[in-house]
């Protein structure tokens, strides 16, 4: 089965920009998607197709995806922002989605 | 908006079984395939099983085949998860999604907790 590695934490600063990554095996050659957990609450699609945002999800959310890596982009960090963020492949050989071990983002 | 509320969940015996279910509003069940995904707090996300539109067709994690069975009832909007001979690592949240044009899901329930132990 498809492995998807993410950092278990990434740290920020109010305003700045955060990178989230997932690593996998030509993930550029697939396409990623993104979750975002608060706690106690269900995940969000956040970013789908790599890119692209659900409708009422803010600009600030992007996302790229090449090589190896996939990378979540959220600029202008908010407190609000704080969250576990997971990432999701599909594996077409067993027609499951595959999901990240997850990234905890603390707004410092 | 689109709403998924699961129920079902609690206590269960090891050995024992449980049934969750999950109903969906503002929108036509039937026209989507469904998944279960769980997670064990404190921990990430792991995919449980996926049916499609009609339930003919019907996928599950090696750690759950042969004792979990995903049906729907779209007439009544509700999908279900049938948990059978229950083991303590099924201790977790399980969420219902519905899955998204480009093999995403777009849609998740609040989850209920399932918790196996003597």
């Amino acid at each position: 089965s498809y492995v998807l590695t993410q950092p278990p934490s990434v740290s920020v600063a109010p305003g700045e920009t955060a990178r989230i990554t997932c690593g996998g095996n030509n993930i550029g050659r697939t396409s990623v998607h993104w979750y975002q957990q608060k706690p106690g609450q269900a995940p969000v699609l956040v970013v789908y197709y790599d890119s692209d945002r659900p409708s009422g999800i803010p600009e600030r959310f992007s996302g790229s995806n090449s090589g190896n890596t996939a990378t979540l982009i959220i600029r202008r960090v908010e407190a609000g922002d704080e969250a576990d963020y997971y990432c999701q492949v599909w594996d077409s050989g067993s027609d499951h989605p595959v999901f990240g071990g997850g990234a905890r983002l603390t707004v410092l | 908006e689109v709403q998924l509320v699961e129920s079902g969940g609690g206590l269960g015996q090891p050995g024992g079984s449980l049934r969750l279910s999950c109903v969906a509003s503002r929108f036509t069940l039937g026209d989507y395939w469904m998944h279960w995904v769980r997670q064990v707090p404190g921990k990430g996300l792991v995919w449980v099983s996926r049916i499609n539109t009609d339930g003919s067709s019907k996928f599950y994690a090696d750690s759950v085949r042969g004792r979990f069975t995903i049906s729907r009832d779209n007439a009544k909007n509700t999908l279900y998860l049938q948990m059978n001979s229950l083991r303590p690592e099924d201790t977790a949240v399980y969420f219902c999604g519905r899955e998204g044009s480009g093999y995403y899901i777009d849609a998740w329930g609040l989850g209920t907790l399932v918790t196996v132990s003597t």
